[in-house]
C-alpha cells in the first residue's frame, strides 16, 4: 500500500479566511512533506518533516505553517492567503527523506 | 544549487520508444528520480538510480552517469496513457529538487 490521502481535494478561500489542509498516510513513512505546484511548473518543496520534526523550511512565508501532529499526519494551516497562492498543493511521504516520495492526490487551492 | 534540465516536449508514435535526458550539476548527489505526472493529478515514482547503470523496470528503464551528470528515462512500446509530464529529480542535502518536467506526447 503507498496510498497518501490528502483532505479537501479543492478548497475556495477569501484572503481573510483561515482554513487547513490534512494529509495522512498510514505506511510507517517518518518523513512527510508539502510541495506547492503551479499549472505546467514543477513541485517546489515548502516543508520537510523528519520524525514529526520541522527539518526544512523553504523560506516559505508565515501565512502557511505546518503541523505534524503524529507520525501519520501532516497538516497545512493557511491564513490571509493572496491570490497568487492558487496553486495545487501536494503532501508526500517517504521512509526517509533520502528515500522514494509517495505523493497524495493534491488539494486544488483558489484563493480569492 | 542545483540546476536541471530536460527538454520541455517530445512527440512519438504509439509502439516507438522515447528517451528522455535529464542533466543536472549538484553538489552532494544522493540519487536521481523519475516520475510521471498526468494532467491536474499527482506526481507517481516510476525508477531510482543512485548508482551508474541501468534500471529496467517493465517498459520504463532508467539509466544514471554520476560522472557525467546525466540520466535518461527510456519508455519503450509506447501507450496512449504514456501521454504525460516526465519529471526528474534529483536528492541531494536531505531533498528533492524537480526539474521543469518533459511532456510526452503520443500520437495514434
Amino acid at each position: 500500500d503507498t496510498e497518501v490521502t490528502q483532505t479537501p481535494k479543492h478548497l475556495v478561500m477569501g484572503m481573510t479566511n483561515k482554513k487547513s489542509l490534512k494529509c495522512e498516510q498510514h505506511m510507517g513513512h517518518r518523513a512527510m512533506y508539502w510541495y506547492k505546484q503551479k499549472a505546467k511548473k514543477p513541485p517546489e518543496l515548502m516543508f520537510v518533516y523528519s520524525y514529526e520534526k520541522l527539518s526544512i523550511n523553504e523560506s516559505v512565508p508565515s501565512r502557511f505553517s505546518p503541523e505534524c501532529p503524529n507520525s501519520s499526519l501532516l497538516n497545512l494551516h493557511l491564513h490571509a492567503l493572496q491570490p497568487e497562492d492558487s496553486a495545487l498543493y501536494l503532501c508526500a511521504s517517504s521512509q526517509s527523506t533520502q528515500e522514494t516520495q509517495y505523493f497524495g492526490p493534491g488539494t486544488r487551492l483558489l484563493v480569492l | 544549487g542545483q540546476n536541471i534540465d530536460q527538454p520541455t516536449e517530445m512527440t512519438a508514435t504509439e509502439g516507438a520508444i522515447v528517451q528522455i535526458n535529464c542533466t543536472y550539476q549538484t553538489s552532494g548527489f544522493n540519487g536521481l528520480f523519475w516520475y510521471q505526472q498526468h494532467a491536474g493529478e499527482a506526481p507517481t515514482f516510476l525508477s531510482y538510480n543512485v548508482l551508474d547503470g541501468l534500471e529496467e523496470k517493465g517498459r520504463f528503464s532508467s539509466f544514471l552517469s554520476r560522472s557525467k551528470g546525466y540520466s535518461y528515462l527510456l519508455l519503450k512500446e509506447l501507450q496512449m496513457k504514456d501521454s504525460a509530464s516526465y519529471l526528474c529529480a534529483v536528492y541531494s542535502w536531505g531533498k528533492f529538487q524537480f526539474g521543469a518536467g518533459t511532456q510526452v506526447v503520443v500520437t495514434p
